[in-house]
């Protein structure tokens, strides 16, 4: 079936380094998709967004790329810092009948090492 | 937070008893979602509605009964808990998002509740 996933389940960083975050899609009709991140015991937390007709959208310390021929998107968190340790999950938003469906990845973990 | 509370926060409860969970929202939104999360597994939605009184199944509403008499709130009901059941529980509203072309629906979650169910 169609699915959203992550290439890796965890990702370790040197503080102050860069960090990136992959994201595979195999739904071609998906025309959105959203950045999470999760940190322990709490709620998803909206981080950034793209549209299909982008390919790239910058944000605060954050970048989401979109490389639809190969339907991969990243999330690049620049200066990494321990702030950002948490679970970080790719959504992807699609029309399904008369509502529009979000599809979640199953995360991949960060930690930010000192 | 989108203005977006759940309750209670923690409940452990025994196989077979009925559980109802809350979601209360103070901003209006026409859409609600309840969703579980669990180890291996993305958020899985289990219903959602559309407006008072309106609702939908999602991926994995078997077990789940949902109802909506007023927009802010938003009840999910275990008829009869089981372990399989045991689970972290979010709702979320649906806000647009202004993007040039248009706008895009965008999803924002509560703090979560977990349950236990032995």
């Amino acid at each position: 079936g169609e699915s959203v996933g992550l290439h890796l389940p965890t990702l370790s960083v040197q503080e102050g380094d860069n960090s990136i975050i992959n994201c595979a899609y195999s739904n071609s009709a998906s025309d959105y998709f959203i950045w999470y991140k999760q940190e322990s015991g709490k709620g998803p937390q909206f981080i950034i967004d793209i549209r299909s007709n982008m390919d790239k959208r910058q944000g605060q310390r954050v970048t989401v790329l979109l490389n639809k021929t190969v339907k991969h998107l990243s999330l690049q968190i620049a200066a990494t810092q321990p702030g950002d340790s948490a679970v970080y999950f790719c959504a992807e938003n699609r029309p399904s009948g008369s509502a529009r469906q979000l599809t979640f990845g199953s995360g991949t973990q960060l930690t930010v090492l000192p | 937070d989108a203005g977006i509370t759940q309750s209670p926060r923690h409940k452990v409860t025994e196989t077979g008893t009925p559980v109802t969970l809350r979601c209360h929202q103070t901003e209006n939104h026409r859409y609600m979602y309840w969703y579980r999360q669990d180890p291996g597994h993305g958020l899985r939605l289990i219903h959602y509605s559309y407006g008072v009184k309106d609702t939908d199944k999602g991926e994995v509403s078997d077990g789940y009964s949902v109802s909506r008499s007023k927009t802010e709130d938003f009840l999910l009901t275990l008829e009869s808990a089981t372990s399989s059941q045991t689970s972290v529980y979010f709702c979320a509203i649906r806000a647009d998002r202004e993007h040039s072309g248009g706008t895009r629906e965008t999803q924002y979650f509560g703090p979560g509740t977990r349950l236990l169910v032995l």
